[in-house]
């Protein structure tokens, strides 16, 4: 059972906007900033968003984050075949004195 | 650019131990926390703690407390992670990541650890 709630799956079909939740507690989500990490079929994870809404060099700007409380989200607008993959989002915990990982999202992008 | 390469895939029998290594290169090693994360076959991602290179100091999960070992090469930069009594639920994927405490920018590229008598 992880800290965080996620959907376990989402889809879209190419082009589309998708959105994928991340629920949390005020020990987590709520006071601390949200990460968010993509990892590709048979690799390691990536992150992908930091700092709630933050991209690093090189994550195209279709990524973006945001949060609201205790929750927060990534959204993939123009989805395309390649964003095939899952999805975690990730935050510091004080409660744990550690980071904690949501259970991933498998994105199909049909 | 900033690399983590590490170690080989392990077998391991039920109760041994399993040593898995990370090699740093591209940044300043004693800047940045290492942490280590695993991943059991069709789950998410677990953290096991994270090691300090500049002081060796570690913090660990409350799951893995007594059962896993961080320590850190400064001369080679290289951080290793040793779990114990392993049991066939550590069959996994474990990574090293690095970055400020909750921000894991770059992987290595996971080593699989089997336990299997």
């Amino acid at each position: 059972q992880s800290v965080l709630t996620q959907p376990p799956s989402a889809s879209g079909t190419p082009g589309q906007r998708v959105t994928i939740s991340c629920s949390g507690s005020t020990s987590n989500i709520g006071s601390e900033t949200v990460n968010w990490y993509q990892q590709l079929p048979g690799t390691a994870p990536k992150l992908l968003i930091y700092n709630v809404n933050q991209r690093p060099s090189g994550v195209p700007d279709r990524f973006s984050g945001s949060k609201s409380g205790t929750s927060a989200s990534l959204a993939i607008s123009g989805l395309q075949s390649e964003d095939e993959a899952d999805y975690y989002c990730a935050t510091w915990d004080d409660s744990l004195n550690g980071p904690v990982f949501g259970g991933g999202t498998k994105l199909t992008v049909l | 650019q900033v690399q983590l390469v590490q170690s080989g895939a392990e077998v391991k029998k039920p109760g041994a131990s399993v040593k898995v290594s990370c090699k740093a290169s591209g940044y300043t090693f004693t800047s940045y926390y290492v942490h280590w994360v695993r991943q059991a076959p069709g789950h998410g991602l677990q953290w096991m703690g994270l090691i300090n290179p500049s002081r060796g100091s570690t913090s660990y999960a409350q799951t893995f407390q007594g059962r896993v070992t961080m320590t850190r090469d400064t001369p080679t930069s290289t951080v290793y992670m040793e779990l114990s009594s392993l049991t066939s639920d550590d069959a996994a994927v474990y990574y090293c990541a690095r970055g400020p405490i909750g921000t894991l920018d770059h992987w290595g590229q996971g080593t699989q650890v089997t336990v299997s008598s």
